[in-house]
């Protein structure tokens, strides 16, 4: 069982919005930043977000990501077919001295 | 293009040990951090192991510290994961990723398949 807590499964109808929650600690969400990655089976996971909020370029501004104290957000907007995939938070843990994922979210495009 | 291929996966048999390597390209190998991540069958990723981008800090996961050694061999651009004693529960997909340091895994290959089995 992972040290951070996503929901296991989300879904929603295309062009709607879903939030995947990520729950952690002091010692990991709490001090640390968090990251979010794409996944889809056989093929390399994707990087969607990182420092907390942060996209990267190829990335479109439908995925964005926060934070509160131990606990991170993802967000996707206007969602599509193509975003169907499971979704991980990841983080370092200061007293583990370690990665952290999170035990993974599948999104559902309905 | 930054690339990572995987490779040196296949089937060993339970208490034996393994070689994974991760060649790169597209990028200036020894300035990146690199870390050693896996997917058991069904389940989900876990992180393995870290190699800052001066080969000598490592970190590994408790689950398996002492029996895994990664480093970096800048002059083959090429990251590589030593495993040994390993069990049926080390099957799973084995992947490398470039680091944003210790925050973030900036670009993952697409994995190499170990499975422990008699």
């Amino acid at each position: 069982q992972s040290l951070l807590t996503q929901p296991p499964s989300v879904s929603a109808a295309p062009g709607q919005k879903v939030t995947i929650s990520c729950s952690g600690t002091s010692s990991n969400i709490g001090s640390q930043s968090v990251s979010w990655y794409q996944h889809l089976p056989g093929t390399a996971p994707r990087l969607v977000i990182f420092d907390d909020h942060n996209r990267p370029s190829e990335i479109p501004d439908r995925f964005s990501g926060s934070k509160s104290g131990t606990s991170a957000t993802l967000a996707i907007t206007g969602l599509q077919t193509g975003d169907e995939a499971d979704y991980y938070c990841a983080t370092w843990d200061y007293s583990l001295n370690g990665g952290l994922f999170g035990g993974g979210t599948r999104l559902t495009v309905l | 293009q930054v690339l990572l291929v995987e490779s040196g996966g296949g089937v060993v048999q339970p208490g034996g040990s393994l070689r994974l390597s991760c060649e790169t390209s597209g990028f200036t190998f020894r300035d990146y951090s690199f870390h050693w991540i896996r997917q058991v069958p069904g389940k989900g990723l876990e992180w393995l192991a870290h190699v800052h981008s001066n080969g000598l800090d490592k970190y590994y996961a408790g689950s398996v510290k002492g029996r895994v050694t990664v480093s970096k061999d800048n002059s083959k651009n090429t990251l590589l994961l030593h495993m040994e004693s390993l069990t049926p529960e080390d099957t799973a997909v084995y992947f490398c990723a470039r680091g944003g340091g210790f925050r973030y895994y900036e670009s993952w290959g697409r994995g190499t398949l170990v499975t422990v089995s008699s």
